[in-house]
């Protein structure tokens, strides 16, 4: 079965300060890992979009990897701002259109 | 600002009724998506249109149908309505199919009561 997890489930810090969000993936076929943020009841944003042979991406302060042998993903965001507090939501795409979402890690930036 | 376009913002209704969610893609994409979002359950993909015809299916329900007209806006009917039906709905679009990125709407509330 398909499954995305993705830890830690919530994050507080200090604005200004850098955090990495990790994503496990068991999908297959594997074709794209993608990273959205969303803000509360708001539809999602897309940051990243990595195919598998990309390793890196980065959308501003906000840098994305994959290991593709390990299945596994992160989003590490720099200097912090306030703006950042939202859910960060990985999402994995198996074969052609079929996307399993993880259920997000809500970061509350504190001033 | 997506581009996508969701009505209506909110919807409340009762339980056994049938409710249409409406649609429109941002100008030149093709594809439309739908997506479910509860509280405990996170983003879920329920359809993919391209071009007027269901290219993907995700954990829709029996009770839930869409479809995508010829001017490409799509159209989601949820019928026998359940309490355990309110959430939220998205739904997103892209230029193609696959691995292109998608641009949400901003969603339509529904809550059943």
């Amino acid at each position: 079965k398909n499954q995305v997890e993705q830890s830690p489930q919530s994050l507080i810090i200090l604005e200004g300060k850098n955090c990495t969000l990790q994503c496990n993936y068991t999908v297959s076929p594997f074709s794209n890992l993608r990273w959205y943020k969303q803000d509360t009841g708001r539809g999602p944003v897309s940051l990243t979009i990595m195919t598998f042979s990309e390793n890196t991406k980065s959308n501003g302060r906000y840098t994305a990897t994959l290991d593709a042998d390990t299945k596994q993903s992160s989003l590490h965001i720099t200097a912090s701002q306030l703006s950042d507090s939202a859910s960060y939501i990985c999402v994995v795409s198996a074969g052609y259109s079929t996307l399993t979402f993880g259920k997000g890690t809500m970061l509350l930036v504190s001033p | 600002d997506s581009g996508v376009t969701q009505t209506p913002k909110h919807l409340i209704t009762a339980t056994g009724q049938r409710v249409t969610l409406r649609c429109s893609p941002r100008s030149g994409d093709l594809s439309v998506y739908w997506y479910q979002q509860s509280l405990d359950q996170g983003l879920q993909f329920l359809i993919q249109y391209y071009n007027g015809e269901e290219r993907a299916k995700g954990n829709i329900l029996e009770r839930f149908s869409a479809q995508q007209f010829p001017d490409l806006h799509s159209e989601l009917n949820l019928s026998s309505l359940e309490l355990g039906d309110s959430a939220l709905y998205f739904c997103a679009s892209s230029v193609g199919s696959g691995s292109y990125e998608q641009y949400f709407g901003p969603g339509t509330r529904l809550t059943v009561t």
